[in-house]
């Protein structure tokens, strides 16, 4: 009964260096999504899966690369982290992202600093 | 330009005292209006699909409401575990994906 779970929950990372951000979710969705959330601002979609072995750009792509490792998991990359990427990143997931289909899946975030 | 402007930003109630937050959109042929409440360290949880004028749902103390160009959220006799941020989105023609407001912090005070 896990839902989206998110992996990890917080960390701090320096100007230039690289990590992953993992979600998996047990509810056999097609769709996932990576969102960024900054204080005054809504959620911003980075990237998003509409199928396994699909991922598209969202409204803020810069910066990250993704992966869709399999149907339950989906990475976001930061590849050399910048401190406007200081934010809480959200996954989520959906049984489809076609009309009708509603977004009711998120994880609790990573909060991620960087200094 | 905003896709979606909710009011107010932040709204303070007494326990019991009924009130509505509102989502203006400005997409034409909107696809689906979506309610989320959020706690503070957690991700959003869903809470409601709109998806024509004149539609309504209720969950609770929860009433969401659609029209052509707005959304209303009511909450009545409101609880302090009401308290809460309460974000809108919508999914405009020709995208899967959803856009989101900047949210209304709730705080409902015993």
């Amino acid at each position: 009964n896990a839902g989206v779970t998110q992996t990890p929950k917080f960390q701090v990372l320096k100007t230039g260096q690289s990590m992953t951000l993992q979600c998996a979710q047990d509810m056999n969705h097609n769709s996932m999504y990576w969102y960024r959330q900054d204080p005054g601002m809504g959620l911003r979609l980075i990237y998003y899966s509409a199928s396994e072995g699909t991922t598209d750009k969202g409204e803020v792509p810069n910066g990250y690369n993704v992966s869709r490792l399999n149907k339950r998991e989906f990475s976001l990359r930061l590849e050399s982290a910048a401190p406007s990427q200081t934010s809480v990143y959200f996954c989520a997931s959906s049984e489809s992202s076609v009309l009708g289909a509603s977004l009711k899946h998120f994880g609790d975030g990573t909060r991620l600093s960087i200094l | 330009e905003d896709q979606v402007t909710q009011s107010p930003e932040a709204l303070r109630l007494q326990e019991g005292e009924s009130s509505s937050l509102n989502c203006s959109y400005t997409v034409s042929g909107l696809r689906g209006l979506f309610w989320y409440r959020q706690d503070p360290g957690k991700g959003p949880e869903f809470l409601f699909t709109l998806y024509s004028a004149g539609e309504e749902k209720e969950k609770e103390r929860l009433k969401a409401t659609l029209t052509k160009k707005e959304s209303f959220l009511h909450i009545t006799a409101p609880k302090p575990e009401d308290s809460a941020t309460y974000l809108c989105a919508v999914q405009a023609p020709g995208y899967s994906t959803l856009t989101f407001g900047k949210g209304t912090m709730l705080l409902v005070s015993p």
